[in-house]
């Protein structure tokens, strides 16, 4: 069956320095993957989307790579601030439908 | 400019009473897509609508659990007797176009069975 795998640890790391989040998937052939932030209580809030056909999506501070063979993408965030801290799935599709990482929580300590 | 409107943002209920939760998409999209998050978990797909259409139901639990989309005002999800496994927080999340991905979610619904 379909599986795509967060780090369930959270991720600690001081302020300034780059964060790095994996999502892995199996068993799936997505169109696009896509990350979003979701705050606590809140619902998520899309950040970047990057297509099969795309290595790497750059917004401001964030970066998405996209490796169809290792089916692995990674999710950057440079010069990172306390504000940064949330927790941030991962998202794949091809049919409409997404379905989500169970994600990884960020923690930028100042 | 509103975004994704749920109501309500919190719902309790006693075991066999029913729950609606509303969802009124942003202005100019017709897809609907339903999620169902536990505490301390991803986001789970129950289901996918378009206008008056149920597109994917494949996340739907096969019982007490329904869903529409109507021609006219928002979508409902719509759980009968409800039991303490159905607490959880209900996103509604809306898109223009499903080909170009983004969706756009709401501030979600608690429910919490007593």
């Amino acid at each position: 069956s379909q599986k795509i795998e967060q780090n369930s640890e959270a991720l600690n790391i001081q302020e300034g320095k780059t964060a790095t989040l994996t999502c892995n998937y199996t068993n799936y052939s997505p169109a696009y993957l896509q990350w979003y932030r979701q705050d606590p209580g809140r619902g998520p809030v899309f950040l970047l989307l990057i297509r099969e056909n795309e290595k790497e999506k750059r917004k401001e501070r964030l970066k998405v790579t996209f490796d169809t063979t290792l089916k692995q993408s990674l999710f950057h965030i440079t010069a990172s601030q306390p504000a940064d801290s949330a927790t941030y799935l991962c998202a794949l599709s091809n049919t409409g439908k997404l379905i989500f990482g169970q994600g990884t929580t960020l923690q930028v300590k100042p | 400019n509103a975004g994704v409107m749920q109501n309500p943002r919190h719902l309790v209920r006693r075991r066999g009473q029913e729950a609606r939760l509303r969802c009124s998409p942003m202005k100019g999209h017709s897809h609907v897509y339903w999620y169902r998050q536990l505490p301390e978990e991803g986001l789970k797909f129950m289901v996918y609508l378009q206008k008056e259409n149920i597109i994917d139901e494949s996340g739907m639990p096969k019982e007490r659990f329904s869903a529409e989309f109507p021609k006219e005002g928002p979508s409902i999800l719509r759980i009968q007797q409800v039991v303490r496994g159905d607490s959880a927080a209900y996103f509604c999340a809306s898109s223009r176009d499903p080909s170009t991905g983004e969706l756009f979610f709401g501030e979600g619904s608690r429910l919490t069975v007593l």
